[in-house]
């Protein structure tokens, strides 16, 4: 499979709360890559981080990177309904590809 | 254009028939991308151009699958002999460079579902 792993599978929290997303892969990486994807659409890009990077934010973003451990993680900070999504999780594998994650669902309770 | 453009937005056909998906990419993008998801995964990755070529077509599932760029813009994604497994939302994505460094541009995808 092409796909790493992403924890949880799914996540409910209320409006305010934050939410954090973790993904782990098993290959080598020069970046990785954190998308949104609301129902029906594309993705969207949220962040890359590279791999001599231990955290970056953006915003209520914050994607922390631990290459020693091969795993990543997304924090929501201050949850708003409006962040009901899918969150993937990318890794750009030194060649053409990015490789995506199966995915965190969302949800955020109003 | 805005963004990247992808035609039609859904699709129904037949098992057996042959299909043409469209992309439009970002003006500028050299390299597009061309995916596949199926409910509740992530985007599985198919054909890879850089300008006009294919660079990576290790993605395609068989040869009833296949991609071209011929001016290194609009890109088709062409499937013969349509199986009810190629049920699928399949997106496209450009970018500026490609090498897997710069954050991909999506469509919306085409919803392809083969009766």
């Amino acid at each position: 499979s092409q796909q790493g792993e992403e924890d949880p599978q799914a996540l409910s929290i209320q409006e305010g709360e934050n939410a954090t997303m973790n993904c782990s892969y098993k290959t080598s990486i020069n970046n990785l890559q954190w998308y949104r994807q609301n129902s029906g659409r594309g993705l969207v890009h949220l962040i890359l981080i590279r791999s001599n990077e231990r955290e970056k934010h953006s915003g209520r973003l914050r994607v922390t990177l631990d290459t020693s451990k091969k795993s990543s993680s997304l924090l929501i900070t201050a949850s708003r309904a409006a962040d009901t999504a899918s969150y993937f999780c990318a890794r750009g594998d030194g060649g053409f590809k990015t490789i995506f994650g199966a995915g965190t669902r969302l949800f955020v309770k109003a | 254009g805005a963004g990247v453009s992808q035609t039609p937005s859904n699709k129904v056909t037949e098992k057996g028939k042959y299909v043409e998906l469209r992309c439009d990419p970002i003006s500028g993008h050299t390299a597009l991308y061309w995916y596949r998801q199926s409910l509740g995964q992530g985007p599985e990755f198919l054909i890879y151009f850089q300008g006009t070529g294919a660079a990576d077509d290790s993605g395609l599932p068989n040869d009833r699958f296949f991609a071209v760029r011929p001016e290194g813009s609009v890109s088709t994604l062409k499937i013969q002999r349509t199986e009810r497994g190629d049920s699928a939302v399949y997106l496209c994505a450009s970018s500026l460079r490609g090498l897997g460094d710069s954050p991909l541009h999506f469509g919306n995808g085409t919803r392809l579902t083969v009766t």
